[in-house]
């Protein structure tokens, strides 16, 4: 089946620092990929969808200059959260998708923003 | 914007009981799917259905799309402990969006 692969699985970062997650399918081409973030006992809030080789769309609410998202190629997508406060610790978790392929999930990003 | 409501919030459940939750929605969708999410783990798909009164299993996991395209149902029968794990639902069209969950335990 599908398997899609984030790195780091957990982080632990300064205030004022800038910490990226990857998001890479490996066994197939995803058109899409998408970032969601998950507070304690909380549902997934989806932040942004992106397509290989185009600006991402942001959710309303969601700072497009705080998560920069990077999608250069059909299996790799990027999450930058800048100048990370403590109010971004939060479980990041990415999707990619592809027609015939649903939706698959990566393992999750802990960030810990101390 | 769309939402779905779930329900229970949570479940505490003996070893072998059956379990339902279910999710409706305030606008018709055109997929429904059904998610397990384990503590520091993404969600993992455990079911997919894509037309009105579709009825699918998974081993001893049974998911409907409603009638209406409003709404679904999972059931799981004969409950493990390793079934413990937050159960989301999940829907289309315009984009995946999450149901709040459901927190399963299931006690020895």
């Amino acid at each position: 089946g599908a398997v899609v692969s984030q790195h780091p699985s957990r982080v632990i970062c300064k205030s004022g620092t800038s910490v990226k997650i990857e998001c890479r399918s490996l066994d197939f081409q995803a058109t899409t990929m998408f970032w969601y973030r998950q507070f304690p006992k909380q549902s997934l809030m989806l932040m942004a969808t992106s397509n290989e080789g185009s600006k991402a769309t942001y959710e309303q609410g969601v700072e497009k200059d705080k998560f920069l998202i990077n999608h250069a190629s059909l299996t790799l997508s990027t999450l930058t959260v800048t100048s990370a406060h403590p109010e971004d610790s939060s479980f990041y978790i990415c999707s990619a998708s592809r027609e015939g392929y649903g939706y698959t999930f990566g393992s999750g990003t802990r960030l810990t923003v101390v | 914007g769309q939402q779905l409501n779930q329900s229970p919030q949570s479940m505490f459940i003996q070893e072998g009981e059956d379990v339902s939750m279910n999710c409706t929605s305030s606008s018709i969708f055109n997929t429904w799917l059904w998610y397990k999410q384990e503590p520091g783990e993404g969600p993992v798909l455990l079911i997919a259905l894509y037309k009105a009164g579709e009825l699918t299993s998974n081993g001893r996991l049974t998911a409907q799309f409603g009638i209406t395209r409003k709404d679904s149902f999972l059931n799981i029968s004969a409950s493990i402990p390793s079934d413990v794990g937050i159960y989301f639902c999940a829907g289309l069209p315009r984009q995946l969006t999450f149901g709040s969950g459901t927190q399963l335990t299931v006690l020895p």
